[in-house]
């Protein structure tokens, strides 16, 4: 495609929910980022996906979050039971090798009420 | 802890005035990058600069990188009101660690 595409563009989920959030990167592009960002703060670092390398999970922030990426391509960010504080917004962002630009999505809003 | 930190949190200036803004790091790095950031949502990628380097220029765009100081700043000059965003400052770990982390932004207002 022309750019990253996330959907949903926006989610609203009860407390304890489990949600996915999906990420399609551009073509070819072998890095893939999530970070999420809270009302007025800066990125927050999740996960990095490398070629096949085994992915960098040092920014998932408990063992309710987890994402997959499959074919190379396309990735998923699943949280489970869900809570408030994981409301943000949920950016990911490809990149078409190392030392290069990041381009990102429009993200996905979740709220978690 | 932050790798990038910016400075100053929020800056207001009139419309033909420079913004100059100021990332901090900690660690070596390999490049250190700035993105823009409109509304809240996707951030633009606006230049990179490598560790090796000192100064890049894109349009109204000034970059500095002061590798011993561990720190870099962004110039607009001209500036429009078109150009009221957040900037942010974005660092790898350096070695081959290219994992991006980000400051916490600058708020730029550019006031008509």
């Amino acid at each position: 495609g022309a750019g990253v595409s996330q959907s949903p563009s926006n989610k609203v989920t009860e407390k304890g929910k489990d949600v996915e959030l999906r990420c399609d990167p551009i073509s070819g592009h072998t890095a893939l980022y999530w970070y999420r960002q809270s009302l007025g703060q800066g990125l927050e670092f999740l996960i990095y996906f490398q070629g096949n390398s085994a992915p960098d999970k040092s920014g998932l922030p408990s063992d309710r979050f987890s994402a997959e990426r499959t074919g190379g391509s396309v990735s998923t960010l699943t949280i489970q039971r869900t809570q408030q504080e994981d409301s943000a917004v949920y950016l990911c962002a490809s990149s078409p090798g190392q030392g290069a630009g990041l381009f990102f999505g429009s993200g996905t809003q979740l709220s978690v009420l | 802890s932050q790798q990038g930190e910016e400075d100053p949190q929020a800056l207001s200036i009139q419309e033909g005035e420079n913004a100059t803004m100021n990332c901090s790091y900690k660690t070596s790095i390999n490049n250190l990058q700035w993105y823009r950031q409109n509304s809240g949502r996707g951030l633009v990628h606006l230049i990179l600069i490598r560790s090796n380097e000192r100064e890049k220029h894109s349009g109204r765009l000034r970059v500095t990188l002061d590798t011993s100081k561990k720190s870099s700043s962004l110039l607009i000059t001209a500036s429009r009101a078109a150009d009221t965003a957040s900037y942010f400052c974005a660092t790898d770990a350096g070695g081959s660690n290219y994992k991006l982390t980000f400051g916490k932004g600058t708020l730029l207002t550019v006031n008509p």
